[in-house]
């Protein structure tokens, strides 16, 4: 079956480490996404890509680096100077960037620090 | 202050009755998605609206985009306990015509038998 899958489904962190966090998607899908999900806060996009090789900052960057290297693949890092890391991370993928085309998800990986 | 409110933040209802959930903007909906997501897992499409008075129905779910497309509802009929859930709203209020979404805090549906 296709799909997106995100790994692990529980990540603890010690503070001053940097974690990768992994999607991977086998839908062809050019566009992939990374959201940040915060009780009471709804999710916030913390960086995207449309095409391979190539990557945009959402609206909150800070503290996170991804690469897009592969087209099935999109990791996300949370380095250490993402102050508040603990969180419930979501990525998506979607055929194409437009806004036509419905973004999938998987099931998501919640970070917290020890 | 958040960019898209949704109504209510939570909602008990009884199995068989009906329900409306609304996502409300101050800015222009360019186009709009409606989510549902379980308690920690992924979000599930639902329905993308982008027309103002556009109206769309799968199931008993019926969501429509208001004429100004500034808020959009979602109906749901007859409300069974496979209904319960979070569901969110997820739009593009920049006009960038891509999917740089913008989304509510979510609405907690929980169906009692």
């Amino acid at each position: 079956d296709g799909g997106i899958t995100q790994s692990p489904k529980y990540l603890f962190r010690k503070e001053g480490q940097n974690v990768t966090l992994s999607c991977e998607q086998n839908l062809n899908h050019d566009a992939m996404y990374w959201y940040r999900q915060d009780p009471g806060q709804g999710l916030r996009l913390i960086y995207y890509s449309q095409i391979v090789n190539d990557f945009q900052k959402g609206d909150i960057a800070e503290g996170y680096s991804v690469s897009r290297e592969k087209k099935e693949s999109f990791p996300l890092t949370v380095t250490s100077a993402q102050k508040n890391p603990t969180a419930f991370y979501l990525c998506a993928s979607s055929m194409t960037g437009d806004f036509n085309q419905p973004q999938h998800f998987g099931d998501g990986t919640r970070l917290s620090i020890l | 202050s958040q960019e898209l409110e949704q109504s209510p933040q939570s909602l008990i209802v009884q199995e068989g009755k009906n329900l409306t959930i609304n996502c409300t903007s101050s800015k222009t909906l360019y186009g709009l998605y409606w989510y549902k997501q379980k308690y920690g897992e992924g979000l599930i499409f639902l329905m993308m609206l982008q027309k103002g008075g556009e109206e769309k129905s799968h199931e008993k779910i019926t969501a429509k985009l208001d004429e100004k497309k500034q808020q959009s509802s979602l109906h749901i009929t007859a409300s069974q306990p496979s209904h319960a859930g979070i569901y969110l709203c997820g739009a593009d209020i920049r006009n960038t015509g891509f999917q740089k979404l913008v989304f509510g805090t979510g609405t907690r549906l929980l169906v009692s038998p």
